[in-house]
């Protein structure tokens, strides 16, 4: 069963507005962490914030933030202030338990920001 | 090192062959994952390491995929007779253990081998 699910199709963001990048999971641990990782055209995965099942104010690091919805099983990405780099695919990830368990992958959300 | 590195850049193989990949993960990581990335976009997770030991192997495929972390030496993970679904990008990761349930143990990427079998 899919554990991860990003479902939104290519986006195309003007630069300087937010984007919202839609992750919803699966679990039935009481322990658990999400994460988000961006990778551009050239290959590499880049960390972008983390938010931990327990924590509770949502993640925030530079232009972006974590929209956690522990309820309804959500862990959404917003972008502010979108620049031409951002352009890039964005892999929301989910570690059940806590410790270095494996990394479950959804299938991404490409993202093209224009001038 | 400070980051994650793997080699080769890029590996081709024709249908058969043995492909070998190499990873050398941040220096005072504990931890080593691989990843399997096929078509830009669907990651499989194969098998991790404690150190030396494996810690997950659920993801690998038992006949033709192996895997080892020795110590002083990268970690490998070596296809026998490779087949052209082989033919993916493979990620190498590594993460310290700071332990406790709040930690969040970020994994750290290396660049990827992509293996393309011809």
């Amino acid at each position: 069963a899919q554990k991860i699910t990003q479902t939104q199709p290519g986006m195309f963001v003007q630069e300087k507005e937010a984007v919202t990048l839609d992750c919803t999971y699966d679990t039935s641990d009481q322990s658990y962490g999400l994460f988000w990782y961006k990778q551009p055209s050239s290959g590499e995965m880049i960390f972008l914030i983390y938010q931990g099942s327990y924590d509770e104010q949502n993640a925030t690091e530079g232009r972006y933030s974590l929209n956690f919805q522990k309820a309804r099983k959500s862990a959404n990405l917003v972008i502010s202030a979108s620049q031409l780099g951002d352009s890039a695919m964005y892999f929301c990830a989910m570690r059940e338990g806590y410790g270095n368990n494996r990394l479950a992958f959804g299938k991404g959300n490409q993202v093209v920001v224009i001038p | 090192g400070e980051e994650v590195a793997q080699t080769p850049k890029h590996l081709v193989r024709g249908e058969g062959q043995k492909a070998k990949l190499y990873c050398a993960p941040i220096k005072g990581h504990s931890y080593v994952f691989w990843y399997q990335q096929v078509l830009k976009n669907e990651f499989k997770f194969l098998i991790s390491f404690q150190n030396e030991n494996v810690f997950d192997e659920t993801g690998m495929p038992k006949e033709r995929f192996s895997a080892k972390c020795l110590p002083n030496s990268p970690c490998s993970l070596e296809i026998q007779a490779t087949k052209l679904e082989d033919s993916a990008v493979y990620f190498c990761a590594s993460s310290p253990n700071r332990g406790g349930r709040d930690s969040y143990n970020e994994q750290f990427f290396g660049p990827g081998t992509r293996l393309t079998v011809l």
